[in-house]
């Protein structure tokens, strides 16, 4: 099956400083890639949809400057927090959709990067 | 707005036990429902697919039937082991072309042995 990685899987940093996590879809073409944010606990929130070569589409309540996401090619997205704080602190997942027409009814998951801000 | 319940929050039954984990959404627009499992600190794990246009879905003890019309998801696990223990998840995804799923509220499981 799809598989899709994430990097780094844990991250811990001091407030105020960037952090950029990777995902990449390793033997599929990712057209759409998905960020999620999870807190303790809780279900997996929907942050913004990245599209290869076009700017993301964030949902409602994220603050686009706060999260930058890139996605520079088929198989790789990033998303930077920048200037971490403390409420940053979560389980961020990403998700990747394929092109072709069996891969575009299911996204695949990554195994999540967890960031603690000190 | 689509809203995504699951009943019960949590679970602990001892092993063997058939299960039904319940997931119900507020729009019935959806395209298709996915059911997934989470072990603790982990990813997620997709367990089945069901197309807006199909009933259920079958893997191994795992059964998913999906009634659209009245906003209605079941997981049905069979003759459930220790190894079960996680949070499973339902999600909706809204329509053809947005491919955006909407997660509900989680159901924990312990299994007993």
């Amino acid at each position: 099956g799809a598989v899709v990685s994430q990097h780094p899987s844990w991250v811990i940093c001091k407030s105020g400083t960037s952090v950029k996590i990777e995902c990449r879809s390793l033997d599929f073409q990712a057209t759409t890639m998905f960020w999620y944010r999870q807190f303790p606990k809780q279900s997996l929130m929907l942050m913004a949809t990245s599209n290869e070569g076009s700017k993301a589409t964030y949902e409602q309540g994220v603050e686009k400057d706060k999260f930058l996401i890139n996605h520079a090619s088929l198989t790789l997205s990033t998303l930077t927090v920048t200037s971490a704080h403390p409420e940053d602190s979560s389980f961020y997942i990403c998700s990747a959709r394929g092109s072709g027409t069996r891969d575009q009814e299911t996204q695949y998951f990554g195994p999540g990067t967890r960031l603690l801000v000190l | 707005k689509q809203e995504v319940t699951q009943i019960p929050a949590a679970l602990s039954v001892p092993e063997g036990e058939n299960l039904v984990l319940n997931c119900s959404f507020t729009d019935s627009a959806i395209y298709n429902l996915q059911w997934f499992r989470q072990d603790p600190g982990k990813g997620l794990t997709s367990l089945l697919l069901i197309q807006s246009s199909q009933r259920e879905q079958t893997s191994g003890r795992l059964n998913a039937s999906l009634d659209k019309s009245s906003g209605r998801s079941t997981l049905y696990i069979a003759a459930s082991q220790p190894g079960d223990s996680a949070t499973y998840l339902c999600a909706v995804t809204r329509g053809s072309g947005t491919y955006k799923y909407i997660f509900g509220t989680g159901t924990r499981l312990k299994v007993l042995a």
